[in-house]
């Protein structure tokens, strides 16, 4: 199974901040990568796919990178609504695996 | 409007049986793919299953060979029969919809965009 692999696991942010989240995968899955974003409580909700294309209804400040191996997420400004857990999937191949998550905290 | 429902979650022994439902309204089922993912209590999220519109069917190893999805048409319902259940398998189950989108150059991708709210199963004696 390919393994994916989430830096940081956890910080903190200030709302405002541009935050950086990223993802390795252990072989290359093209741009069959998505964000999901899930806050407490709450069901996972679907950000990005295709590595960089913005879900319907997705802010803008929300953006994805890569391709291969390496992607990125990006927060362009970190808003109060924005403090959640956010994991990557690659559905290059079966079966599908999660990052591990990483965690984005009130500083 | 678009929706899942999922049911059937609860207490059993190990080694016990249960069947996990999701009922979807606003889509059909049979059109789209479909998947399970659960997440374990304070853990990460890890994919189970997913069926095809055309109804093959793909499993995480550590349910392979005691888990089944399958869907009823006409019920619009998904299912998860789990069998030969074990401690580890206690999770949040959520079921989504595995939908066809689109990237910048029309290829498409399956990413799932509507998840239900999940049921909790717990395996414990």
């Amino acid at each position: 199974a390919i393994r994916m692999t989430q830096s940081p696991s956890s910080f903190s942010a200030s709302t405002g901040d541009r935050v950086t989240i990223t993802c390795r995968a252990s072989q290359g899955v093209s741009s069959y990568l998505a964000w999901y974003q899930q806050k407490p409580g709450q069901a996972p909700k679907l950000l990005i796919y295709a590595a960089s294309t913005l879900q319907s209804g997705v802010p803008s400040r929300f953006s994805g990178s890569g391709s291969g191996t390496d992607f990125t997420l990006t927060i362009s400004y970190l808003q109060s609504e924005d403090f959640a857990i956010y994991y990557c999937q690659q559905y290059s191949t079966y079966p599908r695996t999660f990052g591990q998550g990483t965690k984005v905290e009130i500083k | 409007e678009v929706q899942l429902v999922e049911s059937g979650g609860g207490l059993v022994q190990p080694g016990g049986s249960l069947r996990l439902s999701c009922a979807a309204s606003g889509f059909n089922v049979s059109s789209n793919y479909m998947s399970w993912v659960r997440q374990a209590p304070g853990k990460g999220l890890e994919w189970v299953s997913v069926i095809y519109s055309g109804g093959s069917t793909y499993y995480a190893d550590s349910v392979t060979g005691r888990f089944t999805i399958s869907r009823h048409n006409s019920k619009n319902t998904l299912y998860l029969q789990m069998h030969s259940l074990r401690a580890e398998d206690t999770a949040v189950y959520y079921c989504a919809r595995d939908n066809k989108l689109y990237d910048s150059s029309r290829y498409p991708h399956y990413a799932m965009d509507v998840w239900g709210q999940g049921t909790t199963v717990t395996v414990s004696s």
